[in-house]
């Protein structure tokens, strides 16, 4: 496999369960991100790691929980979520975050759906 | 607050030129993204700008003037395949993306 993978491509939940979504990158990089994109509006960073460290955290509601075991994985952990979480989760990496150089390679996101 | 503009959509036909706009208002510069990103697929990297001027890169091109918060996308000989979203993204003073909705780009033959 190569760049970034997520599963799953799909998910669909009900509010009072727990899932995860996963995220590994191929690509050596140092930083991963969370990011979700609702419909016609901007990309919004959840969570960023560098070299596993949490270095953002964007007032996200604590529903979202994310855990990141090494450079390579990062896992977003979903319980009691709300219609309103509905989205595609996108998982990306750089080589270093906090660098302009830095482009980002994206996932190709799972698609959530709470009902 | 942090701002970045660009239009919801936009139709161009094929074989045709489009210039996709972008304006920002952020707190501090230290470049701007464009991306790509057909439907149901992860954004991917086209281009970025840090100084003032045009960037080429085969069919497409990218154009930033920092004085005016502004830049464009410049796609040439569009191609059905162009038809995807074109994202803006400005990177602030403390190293964060800031994004913007994007654009829908549809393609007519």
């Amino acid at each position: 496999e190569t760049g970034v993978t997520q599963t799953p491509r799909h998910l669909v939940m009900g509010m009072t369960n727990k899932k995860s979504l996963k995220c590994e990158q191929h690509l050596g990089h140092n930083a991963m991100y969370w990011y979700k994109q609702s419909a016609k509006k901007p990309l919004e960073l959840m969570f960023v790691y560098s070299l596993e460290e949490r270095v953002e955290n964007n007032s996200v509601p604590s529903r979202f929980s994310p855990e990141c075991p090494n450079s390579s994985h990062l896992f977003l952990h979903l319980h009691t979520l709300q219609p309103e979480d509905s989205a595609l989760y996108l998982c990306a990496s750089s080589q270093d975050s906090g660098h302009w150089t830095s482009e980002q390679y994206f996932g190709p996101g799972t698609r959530l759906t709470v009902t | 607050g942090q701002n970045i503009d660009q239009p919801t959509e936009m139709t161009a036909t094929e074989g045709a030129i489009v210039q996709i706009n972008c304006t920002y208002q952020t707190s501090g510069f230290n470049g701007l993204f464009w991306y790509q990103q057909h439907a149901g697929e992860a954004p991917t990297f086209l281009s970025y700008n840090v100084l003032d001027g045009l960037e080429e890169k085969g069919r497409f091109s990218s154009f930033l003037s920092r004085s005016k918060g502004y830049s464009y996308l410049l796609l040439k000989e569009l191609q059905m395949k162009d038809s995807a979203s074109y994202l803006c993204a400005v990177m602030d003073s403390n190293y964060q993306l800031i994004w913007g909705a994007g654009t829908k780009l549809i393609i007519k033959p």
